[in-house]
């Protein structure tokens, strides 16, 4: 089962356009990572935030999170038609005693095109 | 190599075959991940290994999934007597470190081979 959802299911800009995607999850967790997905190809990660962060910057990647509201977002500036992939969301739900072995339990993705 | 490898890419069979799909993952990463991917959806975790040991198998559709890790490396996904909805992306990732503990922030990221694209016909 699919431990959260992604906002919106597809989205489509310009080239130099801000992209947002936002993620929902459902359990307690110990940290939210974003992952992309070229067509045919598996994920690379993107940025992994903390529970105890709010917000975390990587290049033009700008990720958010509110624990209380229990979702995330994922914000790409000045979009490349090279930023054409899927993003997903993942958490590693907290286990009994706080543990966890990081697996990972992902959204449905967004799918996000630019166009140039 | 760099990265984590699977093979084949692509592998189409008839139901009721068995088949068997490998993953090279990167060098001295203890921990081995494989997730199934049904088209338009996110991964769904299978199984994990640390190290030879297979910790969690939870979420194995059936029985008739089967994964090992014999010496800490090399894995191997085998499912018997295909069905067709079985046919799905296999994806495997490994990452260094196990997780974490209480406090203790040790998660890694995991890093993913390109996957197998199955087909069951």
């Amino acid at each position: 089962s699919q431990q959260g959802e992604e906002d919106p299911q597809a989205l489509s800009i310009q080239e130099g356009e801000n992209a947002t995607m936002n993620c929902s999850y459902k359990t307690s967790i110990n940290n939210l990572q974003w992952y992309r997905q070229n067509s045919g190809r598996g994920l690379v990660h993107l940025i992994l935030i903390r529970s105890n962060e709010r917000e975390k910057h990587s290049g033009r990647l700008r990720v958010t999170l509110d624990t209380s509201k229990k979702s995330s977002s994922l914000l790409i500036t000045a979009s490349r038609a090279a930023d054409t992939a899927s993003y997903f969301c993942a958490t590693p739900p907290l286990g009994a005693g706080g543990t966890s072995y990081g697996k990972l339990t992902f959204g449905q993705g967004t799918i996000l095109t630019v166009h140039p | 190599g760099a990265g984590v490898s699977q093979s084949p890419r692509y592998k189409v069979a008839k139901r009721g075959q068995d088949v068997a799909l490998r993953c090279d993952p990167i060098s001295g990463h203890v921990s081995l991940f494989w997730y199934q991917q049904a088209l338009g959806q996110g991964p769904e975790f299978l199984t994990y290994f640390q190290n030879e040991a297979q910790l969690d198998k939870s979420g194995l559709p059936s029985d008739r999934f089967f994964a090992e890790r014999p010496e800490g490396s090399v894995s191997t996904l085998k499912i018997q007597r295909t069905q067709q909805e079985d046919s799905a992306v296999y994806l495997c990732a490994s990452s260094l470190v196990l997780g974490y503990r209480g406090a203790s922030q040790k998660n890694q990221p995991q890093h993913f081979g390109d996957g197998t694209r199955l087909s069951i016909l």
